[in-house]
């Protein structure tokens, strides 16, 4: 059984660009959220995707988007990075969002230049 | 706001000497507790879930508790493989504590 599956494993890129980030849940769940960990810190909370739709947003701001296919795989997208952006993003998946816990990915370390 | 604060920030531990972590909250309906081990560089692994006060939990030499306003993980007789950083979250979307970082010398 794959758990959550997440690509790319590391990226950089400079300010200013945009970059996309991919999530495949384990198999069974049809939920999808993502966090942003910086170094030290606990993972903070992006938004979260079910049934194709975003059900809920944490304090990011609108460059910070994403997206759920019918295969309930999921994109996060950030454009005009920024320095701050550099970070640890992470993918979580669940039966039915706000119920049952989550599993996580093994993340994508962004680093912004 | 949910808000979560985890103590000790650090914890240096000899292997087979037993301790506890912490993890204060606030939170407006508890939907769940939740308890996360994280090794560096890697996605946080699902340790338990805990619903109501009173309520216990075990795996291997973990053993999570949980009050109306606290939840303890108690490392009893730790290992150096237990050396990691555990995170407690609570629902709405998870709202993660920062972590407490556990290093069991051999």
């Amino acid at each position: 059984d794959a758990g959550v599956t997440q690509s790319p494993t590391h990226l950089i890129k400079t300010r200013g660009q945009q970059v996309t980030l991919r999530c495949s849940p384990k198999s069974g769940h049809d939920t999808v959220s993502w966090y942003q960990q910086a170094l030290g810190q606990g993972p903070q909370f992006i938004f979260q995707y079910y049934e194709e739709e975003e059900r809920q947003r944490g304090n990011f701001p609108d460059r910070f988007s994403g997206h759920q296919f019918p295969n309930y795989s999921s994109e996060l997208n950030v454009n005009a990075l920024l320095l701050g952006d550099s970070a640890l993003y992470l993918c979580a998946s669940s039966w039915r969002a706000g119920v049952n816990e989550q599993f996580f990915g093994p993340g994508t370390r962004l680093t912004v230049l | 706001e949910d808000q979560v604060t985890q103590s000790p920030e650090a914890l240096r531990l000899q292997e087979g000497e037993s301790s506890s972590l912490n993890c204060s909250y606030t939170v407006s309906g508890l939907r769940g507790l939740f308890w996360y081990r994280q090794d560096p560089g890697k996605g946080p692994e699902f340790l338990f879930t805990l619903y109501s006060a009173g309520e216990e939990k075990e795996k291997e030499r973990l053993k999570a508790t949980l009050t109306k306003k606290e939840s303890f993980l108690h490392i009893t007789a730790p290992k150096p493989e237990d050396s990691a950083t555990y995170l407690c979250a609570v629902r709405g979307e998870l709202s993660f504590g920062a972590g407490t970082t556990v290093t069991v010398r051999a």
